[in-house]
């Protein structure tokens, strides 16, 4: 199976809501983990990171926690914006250690 | 630091031809991913280097894909003969190992007519 499993979209929200995007890994050891954005017509970017487990990434407003025990790390921001409106990505090492695998995105689109 | 530099930025060639993409990844990044990505199958590992050295092209779809590294500064990936289904937003990332995550490039669209 996945090593990555992502929430599924499309997710619309209106501006102010709060968001959560799931996300789940199957990995050994503890490895870092990451988040990215995919603004239209772009690449993705990084958007954050948690190198150890119980650590937090934090960027622009999102946040998300390392847990090893649930083996989760989760996407959250408190106040969504149009701005955000964009596909995100979570991503794990796959089986090699310099591989990222990708989850399948997910489509946010907040409305005013 | 310009980034992960790809081009061309949009690609428009008709089934048969050969097409060459290209990528400059950012000084000092050891590892070199090609991905591919499409609405269907969302984003694939193609390939990836590491020093220059391909160490695992297992997501090339089909020997009419290729790709070289001649040295740390540039890539190439090459789809000859081209068919339509090759159609998709093809991206370069590199990283410095694992640590900091891959910095992508802003993509190349591909269309095959």
């Amino acid at each position: 199976g996945d090593s990555v499993t992502q929430m599924e979209g499309p997710v619309t929200l209106s501006e102010e809501a709060f968001l959560t995007i799931n996300c789940t890994y199957t990995a050994t050891g503890y490895p870092s983990l990451f988040w990215y954005v995919q603004y239209p017509g772009e690449g993705l970017q990084l958007l954050l990171k948690a190198t150890k487990a119980d650590d937090k990434g934090s960027n622009k407003g999102f946040e998300a926690t390392y847990r090893k025990e649930t083996t989760s790390f989760h996407l959250e921001k408190g106040s969504v914006q149009v701005s955000d409106s964009a596909v995100y990505f979570c991503a794990a090492p796959g089986a090699g250690s310099y591989q990222l695998t990708f989850g399948k995105g997910t489509k946010l689109s907040v409305i005013p | 630091d310009a980034g992960v530099i790809q081009s061309p930025r949009h690609e428009v060639t008709e089934m048969g031809q050969e097409v060459t993409l290209r990528c400059k990844p950012i000084s000092g990044h050891d590892y070199l991913f090609w991905y591919r990505q499409t609405m269907m199958r969302g984003l694939e590992l193609l390939i990836y280097f590491n020093n220059n050295v391909p160490i695992d092209d297992s997501g090339m779809p089909e020997d009419r894909f290729s790709a070289k590294m001649p040295n740390a500064s540039f890539s190439t990936l090459k789809i000859q003969p081209s068919e339509p289904r090759d159609s998709a937003v093809y991206f370069c990332a590199s990283s410095y190992r694992q640590l900091t995550g891959y910095t992508f490039g802003s993509g190349t669209r591909l269309t095959v007519v």
